[in-house]
This record gives C-alpha cells, sequence and structure tokens, in this order.
C-alpha cells in the first residue's frame, strides 16, 4: 500500500516555542491531507483538511492561528504549532489521499510534548 | 452529523478464545463507508477494512470476520482464536462519500483489546 510518512515521530520542546511537523506521501501525489489529534487514551480528532494549493478547512473549536497547515505541493503538508502550551502535547497524526483514490493512508504519527 | 459508537472501552481475553467488538454507527446518508483501523502501542494506524454502505456480505479474512447489519446501524468486528498480537485498541470509523477523494473519518472511541497469554 501507499506509504506516509511523517516527520519527527518524536518532539520535546518548551512552552511558548513552535514546532513544525512534516507529513509526506512518499509514492503518490496526495491531493488531501489531514490532520487528527489524539490525545492519551481517546480517539482521533479531526483537526483540518487540507488540499493542494488551498487554504485549509479547520473543524470547530481548532485555531487556525495557532495551528498552521501548509499544502505546498502534491507530497508536503506541514503542521506547524505555534507557541505550544502543555496542553498541546499530543499525538499527531496526518492522513493522505489522492485524488479518485477513496483510501486514506496514515502516517506513523508524531508525538509532541510541551514542558 | 455523523456519529460512530463503540460501547467497548476494554476487553480482556485469553489467548485462543473468540472476541467480537462491537460498533455501532449515526449517519443521515445513504452512501457511507465504515472502516476498522487497529493502532498497536506503536501508534501507527493499520487498516483492517473498508466496507461500502451497499455490500452488507460479512466478509472473512484469516483470524478476522466482519459482520455489517445495516438494519441495526452496526459493523462488528470478530477475531477467532485470539493471539497476543492481537492485543491493540481498535477503532471503527465512518465517512461519507459527498466529495470523491475529500472525505473526512469520524472515529469511535476505540476498544483496548489485551489478550492474556
Amino acid at each position: 500500500g501507499a506509504v506516509v510518512s511523517q516527520h519527527p515521530s518524536r518532539v520535546i520542546c518548551k512552552s511558548g516555542t513552535s514546532v513544525k511537523i512534516e507529513c509526506r506521501s512518499l509514492d503518490f501525489q496526495a491531493t488531501t491531507m489531514f490532520w487528527y489529534r489524539q490525545f492519551p487514551k481517546q480517539s482521533l480528532m479531526l483537526m483540518a483538511t487540507s488540499n493542494e494549493g488551498s487554504k485549509a478547512t479547520y473543524e470547530q473549536g481548532v485555531e487556525k492561528d495557532k495551528f498552521l497547515i501548509n499544502h505546498a505541493s502534491l507530497t508536503l503538508s506541514t503542521l506547524t504549532v505555534t507557541s505550544a502550551h502543555p496542553e498541546d502535547s499530543s499525538f499527531y497524526i496526518c492522513s493522505a489521499a489522492a485524488r479518485g483514490v477513496y483510501e486514506q493512508y496514515f502516517g506513523p504519527g508524531t508525538r509532541l510534548t510541551v514542558t | 452529523a455523523q456519529k460512530v459508537t463503540q460501547a467497548q472501552t476494554e476487553i480482556s481475553v485469553v489467548e485462543k478464545e473468540d472476541v467480537t467488538l462491537d460498533c455501532v454507527y449515526e449517519t443521515r446518508d445513504t452512501t457511507y463507508y465504515l472502516f476498522w483501523y487497529k493502532q498497536p502501542p506503536s501508534g501507527e494506524l493499520v487498516f483492517l477494512i473498508r466496507r461500502n454502505s451497499f455490500d452488507e456480505q460479512n466478509e472473512i479474512s484469516g483470524r478476522y470476520s466482519w459482520n455489517f447489519q445495516k438494519s441495526t446501524s452496526s459493523f462488528n468486528f470478530t477475531i477467532t482464536a485470539s493471539q497476543v498480537v492481537d492485543s491493540a485498541v481498535y477503532f471503527c470509523a465512518l465517512s461519507d462519500q459527498s466529495s470523491f477523494g475529500n472525505e473526512k473519518l469520524t472515529f469511535g472511541t476505540g476498544t483496548r483489546l489485551t489478550i492474556i497469554p
């Protein structure tokens, strides 16, 4: 199946700093990428949907100025957590979908810890 | 609004026992897809199955089987002869087909399955 990578897999940052997480589709062109957040022992909650070349569509309750999403190419989307705080500590997972293909392929996730 | 309910938060069974994970969904759409994913301790989601709302045939894949009953809006997952490697969190998910290639997944809260050796 298609491969989606995320980098970094783990990151620890200090409160107030910004962190960028990359999501790459390695062997297909991802016209749509999704970003999810998963708190410990909880479900995946969709944060936003991004289509290549367009602004991301954020779910209700997700601050677009805090979680900046860029989908500048068909193989790369980035999520930047700006001015991170301890409550932003979570597992962030991306998924990617190609045009005309229903399947979403998930990345391995990034564990963010804000101290 | 779409909703997926996995009433079983945690299940523990002894190895080689069969176990069924329940999933009940709500949607107003006539066309939708149902999914099951496995999330082992490593965190990576592993795709198990996708089922179209028009296909109510049960499916079997090795030790895994799925029972889709549209009348009760359920999509249950059974593991037969469970193994320790089956220990993970299992998520049921639902998406619509409103815009091809741009569907959003609604996940259930997950069922943590522990297989006791």
